[in-house]
């Protein structure tokens, strides 16, 4: 079925620090994969996605990796700033432009120690 | 540009009363979805539109819960009668059709309404 869920609740780093969140997925045929940001009163918002025939993406501060053999992400942050604390969400995209939709992992909170 | 817009941002409500919640699509955003998120549980699909039309309703919970979006712009959420379990919020998201790309829709999200029965 479909799944996709995060090593860790909780992740506190200092700031200043690089950042790493990771993410597990269950199907190997799974091939759009999107980083949300949740911040307190907000819905998620979109910060990066990768498909499944790259392995590597980078964004303004942020990476994000996929191991397609061992059906890993994982989001980095450069210099975590205080701003980045949130909620964030691993997230598949599946079906297409048509009728597609996401299917949401657990969420990881991410706190800054200043 | 406007983002998604959601209304009301909080509703408490007691068991058995009906809720009406509203999502305002970007303009111009034919795909317009339905989540929701439950104590302690993740972000869960409720239902997508593309325009008026249910493309994909298989998230809803029972027949305690109606979508429509007449005229394929807003939409609206109405739980008949609410139950203590349908506590939570809930996120309406919106994107546009991009043909010939696969599931290339970035969607984006609302605020969200956060929901409480009593």
């Amino acid at each position: 079925g479909e799944s996709v869920g995060l090593h860790l609740p909780t992740l506190s780093v200092q700031e200043g620090d690089n950042s790493i969140i990771n993410c597990a997925y269950s199907n190997s045929a799974s091939d759009y994969f999107i980083w949300y940001k949740q911040e307190s009163g907000k819905g998620p918002q979109f910060i990066i996605d990768i498909r499944s025939n790259m392995d590597k993406r980078q964004g303004q501060r942020v990476t994000v990796l996929l191991n397609k053999t061992v059906k890993h992400l994982s989001l980095q942050i450069a210099a975590t700033q205080p701003g980045d604390s949130a909620v964030y969400f691993c997230a598949e995209n599946i079906g297409d432009s048509s009728a597609s939709k996401i299917i949401f992992g657990s969420g990881t909170r991410l706190s800054i120690r200043p | 540009e406007a983002g998604v817009t959601q209304f009301p941002s909080h509703s408490v409500i007691e068991k058995g009363q009906t809720v009406t919640l509203r999502c305002d699509p970007i303009s111009g955003h034919d795909n317009l979805y339905w989540y929701r998120r439950v104590m302690g549980k993740e972000i869960k699909f409720l239902l997508h539109f593309v325009k008026e039309s249910k493309q994909d309703e298989s998230g809803m919970p029972n027949n305690r819960f109606l979508a429509e979006r007449t005229g394929g712009t807003y939409s609206t959420l109405k739980v008949q009668p609410a139950e203590l379990e349908d506590s939570g919020v809930y996120f309406c998201a919106s994107s546009q059709i991009r043909r010939g790309q696969g599931n290339s829709d970035t969607q984006y999200f609302g605020p969200g309404t956060r929901l409480t029965v009593l």
